[in-house]
């Protein structure tokens, strides 16, 4: 059940689009349909931003886009916002564990 | 308005135990998967465990199996986690969260567990 991998950081100007990887395995990722990602302020819960691959939740801005290839999940933030800074985490159903393992964390820094 | 709220964290000594609770409303509880997920001082986000709406199947990570038990109280609108032979390693905060299919989608604020000697 190892994490799944993403950059440590990533950033970007207001208005810049960024993009996140979310690197897993063939029993993961690979396997399911089942890719989510949150955010998380400082002190704060997370926040489900992105559902099964590339769905939003009520009330979260198109500017968040979600999408799966191979073993590998992205999400990309365009128009970038002051408040988009925040950390970032990937999160996948595991079958092989019948479990779920999270992303290592991607803090994203708007410039 | 979809409320989570955990309680139940305190200082403990390993070898201790502690039981999480997670207090629901404003939704239909009894409808749903719930996971508990912990977080440890700076670190991310880790997967602890699940439970069926009725109760009947859960699952955990590997490192809580054994130790770890997660149950419900439909009745009372309240998730639980009953946590033995606590290590230093388990210290984190400890949110409740509700599932949207294969996803956490209400979280509550969290509930922070310090296992030290």
């Amino acid at each position: 059940q190892s994490a799944l991998t993403q950059p440590r950081s990533v950033s970007g100007s207001p208005g810049q689009s960024v993009t996140i990887s979310c690197t897993g395995t063939s029993t993961d990722i690979g396997a399911y349909k089942f890719v989510s990602w949150y955010q998380q302020h400082p002190g704060k819960a997370p926040k489900l931003i992105i559902y099964d691959v590339n769905k939003r939740p009520s009330g979260v801005p198109d500017r968040f886009s979600g999408s799966r290839s191979g073993n590998t999940a992205s999400l990309t933030i365009s128009g970038l916002q002051t408040d988009d800074e925040a950390d970032y985490y990937c999160c996948s159903f595991s079958g092989r564990f019948t479990s779920y393992v999270f992303g290592t964390a991607t803090k994203v820094t708007v410039l | 308005e979809v409320q989570l709220v955990e309680s139940g964290g305190e200082l403990v000594q390993p070898g201790g135990s502690l039981r999480l609770s997670c207090a629901a409303s404003g939704f239909i509880f009894s409808s749903y998967w719930m996971t508990w997920v912990r977080q440890a001082p700076g670190k991310g986000l880790e997967w602890v465990a699940n439970i069926k709406p009725d109760g009947s199947d859960k699952h955990y990570v590997d490192s809580v199996k054994g130790r770890f038990t997660i149950s419900r109280d439909n009745a009372k609108n309240s998730l639980f986690l009953q946590m033995n032979s606590l290590r230093v390693e388990d210290t984190a905060m400890f949110y409740c969260a509700t599932h949207k299919d294969w996803s956490f989608d209400h979280w509550g604020q969290g509930t922070l567990v310090s296992v030290s000697p």
